[in-house]
């Protein structure tokens, strides 16, 4: 099981649509959550940190379930600014510097 | 700009040369990390340094690779004797030091190995 696995993509949404990302970690002891957006060619920027009670910024909604080991990021009323790759990240198996990230989910917005 | 400066841009170089990168954090941030990232993948994290200690390598640092930051302050990433497979985008990224302190990236130096 890969440690941080994302919907394989990609997603083609018009604007104005919801679309809502997934994401599953493998490491039970993970402390730290993010979603991270990367657009082509480009560094990752950071989205939002994930909290375990659930946060939302504006448009943007990041959930956390220890639970199960998810993550989701939910994207209300999208723009075509949004298309993006957008990437899971938690840290590392014993590591508090490492961070392990996803293969991330394409999102297109089209209008 | 106060952000993570990454430097060069862009190498080209012949297989069996040596590169080396250089990156500058955020100036308040004493974590420097390094990752690298292919076509379709996520980063792949190489190595991190809190301060000027090397705190955790991956297993993905052959010898071939080195990083080093002297000071604490910018730090410096070699490739010995490089292959075609270490063709990739190397970034690096500088965080506050604490569990939860998100990283900041650079533009990343892209490598093609010819």
């Amino acid at each position: 099981r890969k440690e941080v696995e994302q919907d394989p993509g990609p997603f083609n949404v018009p604007e104005g649509a919801t679309v809502a990302f997934n994401c599953t970690y493998s490491n039970s002891a993970s402390q730290s959550f993010f979603w991270y957006r990367q657009d082509c060619r480009k560094e990752p920027k950071l989205l939002m940190s994930v909290y375990s009670s659930g946060n939302e910024d504006g448009r943007f909604t990041a959930q956390l379930n220890r639970a199960s080991q998810y993550i989701s990021l939910l994207i209300r009323d999208s723009k075509l600014s949004d298309s993006a790759t957008y990437l899971c990240v938690v840290n590392g198996r014993g590591s508090q510097g490492n961070l392990i990230f996803g293969k991330g989910t394409k999102l297109s917005v089209k209008p | 700009d106060t952000g993570v400066s990454q430097n060069p841009r862009h190498k080209i170089t012949k297989r069996g040369q040596n590169v080396t990168f250089r990156c500058d954090p955020i100036s308040e941030h004493n974590r420097l990390y390094w990752y690298r990232q292919t076509l379709g993948q996520g980063p792949e994290f190489l190595t991190y340094f809190q301060n000027e200690a090397q705190l955790e390598k991956s297993r993905l640092l052959s010898d071939r690779f080195s990083a080093e930051r002297p000071k604490g302050s910018f730090s410096t990433l070699e490739i010995q004797r490089t292959e075609q497979g270490d063709s990739a985008m190397y970034l690096c990224a500088s965080s506050r030091e604490g569990g939860n302190q998100p990283q900041h990236f650079g533009d990343g130096t892209r490598l093609s190995i010819l």
